[in-house]
């Protein structure tokens, strides 16, 4: 039921773009995303609730396709502070929450 | 802070020894979640509460795991008969329409 990731890991300059990639076996309720540093417990960013919504906030924005089962975090203009692990996290009904295999994200100046 | 406190932050205990972690949750979230972190891995779920309710259990929790929610407010997980292999970091999450998580409790079993 662990939605599964792509990439695993990227490395980026400071200003450059990502796309997280998130998809599911199962059809999905909504999806949530959360960034985690190392150490830390995993923060909220955002959720996405209905099939083909997008969310943005400043320069990180997210889109999901109710039908194919698939999310994607798209972060612009990529800072220093967004290193982190990334993992979204999946509803299949309104209880159950599941979080995917994760996505290492270094950003170097 | 989330509001989402776990207690304690960190344990350590011999190998066969029982354990309990508690979570205090947002008031007015009544779904409550645990889950176990390994290093280098995503949070995998355990076990999730509405209210008292337990209402689904993963295959991941052995019966010497066990977890309740009495009245609906904080909740408890124990692990009985500690082993190697149940050294992770315990998540608490609590849900509204987001989730915040408590910082953890990190178990060393030695």
């Amino acid at each position: 039921q662990q939605p599964v990731q792509s990439p695993q890991a990227v490395i980026l300059r400071e200003g450059e773009d990502a796309v997280i990639n998130c998809s599911s076996s199962k059809a999905l309720y909504s999806v949530h995303w959360y960034r985690q540093k190392h150490g830390e417990a995993p923060v909220f960013l955002m959720i996405l609730l209905k099939g083909g919504e997008q969310k943005g906030h400043e320069k990180i924005s997210a889109s999901f396709n109710e039908k194919k089962q698939q999310s994607s975090l798209y972060l612009t203009a990529s800072q220093l502070s967004y290193s982190g692990t990334y993992f979204c996290g999946t509803a299949a009904t309104g209880n159950q929450f599941y979080f995917g295999t994760g996505t290492s994200l270094t950003v170097i100046p | 802070d989330t509001g989402v406190s776990q207690n304690p932050r960190h344990k350590i205990t011999k190998r066969g020894q029982n354990v309990t972690f508690r979570c205090d949750p947002i008031s007015e979230h009544n779904r409550l979640y645990w889950y176990r972190q390994t290093l280098g891995q995503g949070p995998e779920f355990l076990t999730y509460f509405q209210n008292e309710a337990q209402l689904e259990k993963s295959r991941l929790l052995s019966d010497r795991f066990s977890a309740e929610r009495p009245k609906g407010s904080f909740s408890t997980l124990e692990i009985q008969r500690t082993e190697q292999g149940d050294s992770a970091m315990y998540l608490c999450a609590t849900r509204g329409t987001e989730a915040f998580f408590g910082q953890g409790t990190r178990l060393t079993v030695v």
